[in-house]
């Protein structure tokens, strides 16, 4: 099960939005609406940011959102903030019943 | 709250074997899938595979599958991560991982395993 294909690194400004691609195939982000996106910041462990695609779990600031047209997933961030630098890494359950994750993005401020 | 809490740092020589757990607290352990993440060191996430304490389903991406051993003990709600014979490349973080549907709802906080002659 190859990685799903994120950017190594998207850079934007404070109160700028950026989008962060998620390209699979579809066997699993096209055939699923199970994509999830986490952050994580160095030292610590991942945090669940969207799942089901375009969900926001209960304490998530509005400023993220997800999308999904045939096989790539995005996560916008929008008014972007110092806190948001961090890695960020999409997934999809998969036809094999198995999950993947992507590839990584490194988000900074400019 | 739910709660997933791992067992601590080892250090190991390549060769020997290894067991690492996570025990669940807060939810009914049966009815969630639970589950490995490796990270290594600079590197990214890489889902390894997940367990079913219900009726001990397990599931393993095809990059570890007879690499290593998943399994639950549903009697102390705790699932495990084991090699029966550590490589160096098997130096990694390794986050265990509560899944809801089409997600990771909830992480440990990690076990660093060091594999060094």
């Amino acid at each position: 099960q190859s990685a799903l294909t994120q950017p190594a690194s998207v850079s934007g400004s404070p109160g700028q939005s950026i989008t962060i691609s998620c390209t699979g195939t579809s066997s699993d982000v096209g055939g699923y609406n199970y994509v999830s996106w986490y952050q994580q910041h160095p030292g610590k462990a991942p945090k669940l940011m969207i799942y089901g695609v375009s969900n926001r779990p209960s304490g998530i600031s509005n400023r993220f959102s997800g999308s999904k047209s045939g096989n790539t997933a995005s996560l916008t961030i929008s008014g972007f903030q110092a806190e948001d630098e961090a890695d960020y890494y999409c997934s999809s359950y998969t036809s094999r019943s198995i999950y993947v994750f992507g590839t990584g993005t490194k988000v900074t401020v400019l | 709250e739910v709660q997933l809490v791992q067992s601590g740092a080892e250090v190991k020589k390549p060769g020997e074997s290894l067991k690492i757990s996570c025990k669940g607290s807060g939810y009914s352990f049966t009815n969630y899938w639970i589950g490995w993440v490796r990270q290594m060191p600079g590197k990214g996430l890489e889902w390894m595979g997940v367990v079913y304490p219900g009726d001990s389903d397990i599931k393993y991406s095809p990059s570890f599958q007879g690499q290593v051993t998943i399994s639950a003990d549903r009697s102390i709600s705790t699932a495990h991560l084991q090699w029966s014979s550590l490589k160096a490349s098997d130096t990694a973080m390794y986050y265990c991982a509560r899944h809801a549907t089409g997600r990771v709802d909830y992480w440990g906080q990690g076990t660093l395993v060091t594999v060094s002659s």
